[in-house]
């Protein structure tokens, strides 16, 4: 079936240092989705990318969508102690019915 | 709107025994899903349901069952829990199915011994 891993599993920052997550799925995805859950809560939406090579940016957060659509990333400027939590990213199977989420990367800052 | 609410918070269970889990969501989004939550291991879907009357088995169903009588409510049930269901579960629900937002409750956390 259908994988989706995420690198690096655990990142620890610096505050102000960039933080980088990469998602690799196993097929082609006809959109990623990105959540984030802070410590104790419940994932939140953040994204959405649909289109090859697509590049979105949410304020210090830009998300890239892989030509193959197959991979995408989230990348971090300038962390700051508020971006704690885990990121996932998240793909639908081929036929559209089932999302899978990848297994996330934990970002803890060091203030 | 409440949005997706979930109960209990938290329960402890014994080994054999059988529970329900109950989700609720007040958006009327056709479709729901359940989801546990392991450390390492991200979020695995369970159970899904694409609207009243119809429900499926995602990555890992066994000794869970679901239905999915009205558009607002789908419960999950442990048939006979075991401490390999100790877990975090969360219920989702979109108004697009997989390809759109995934609205999480605040889920509940299962220990079983």
């Amino acid at each position: 079936g259908q994988q989706v891993m995420q690198i690096p599993q655990y990142q620890h920052v610096q505050e102000g240092e960039d933080f980088t997550t990469y998602c690799n799925s196993s097929t082609t995805l006809s959109n990623i989705q990105w959540y984030k859950q802070r410590p104790g809560g419940h994932p939140v939406f953040l994204i959405q990318l649909v289109k090859s090579g697509e590049v979105k940016k949410q304020k210090r957060l830009t998300f890239q969508f892989g030509e193959a659509k197959k991979n995408s990333s989230l990348h971090i400027t300038a962390t700051q102690t508020t971006d704690v939590g885990t990121y996932f990213c998240a793909g639908p199977n081929f036929g559209n019915e089932k999302l899978t989420f990848g297994t996330g990367t934990r970002l803890t800052i060091i203030p | 709107n409440a949005g997706v609410t979930q109960t209990p918070k938290f329960q402890v269970l014994k080994t054999g025994q059988s529970m329900t889990l109950q989700c609720a969501q007040d958006m009327n989004h056709e479709y729901m899903s359940w989801y546990r939550q392991d450390p390492g291991m991200g979020l695995r879907l369970i159970h899904y349901s694409v609207g009243a009357g119809i429900t499926d088995q995602g990555e890992v169903p066994n000794g869970y069952n679901v239905s999915r009588s009205t558009t607002e409510d789908f419960p999950l049930r442990l048939l006979s829990a075991a401490p390999s269901q100790t877990s975090v579960y969360f219920c989702a629900s979109s108004a697009g199915g997989p390809l759109n937002e995934q609205y999480f409750g605040p889920g509940t956390r299962l220990t079983v011994t």
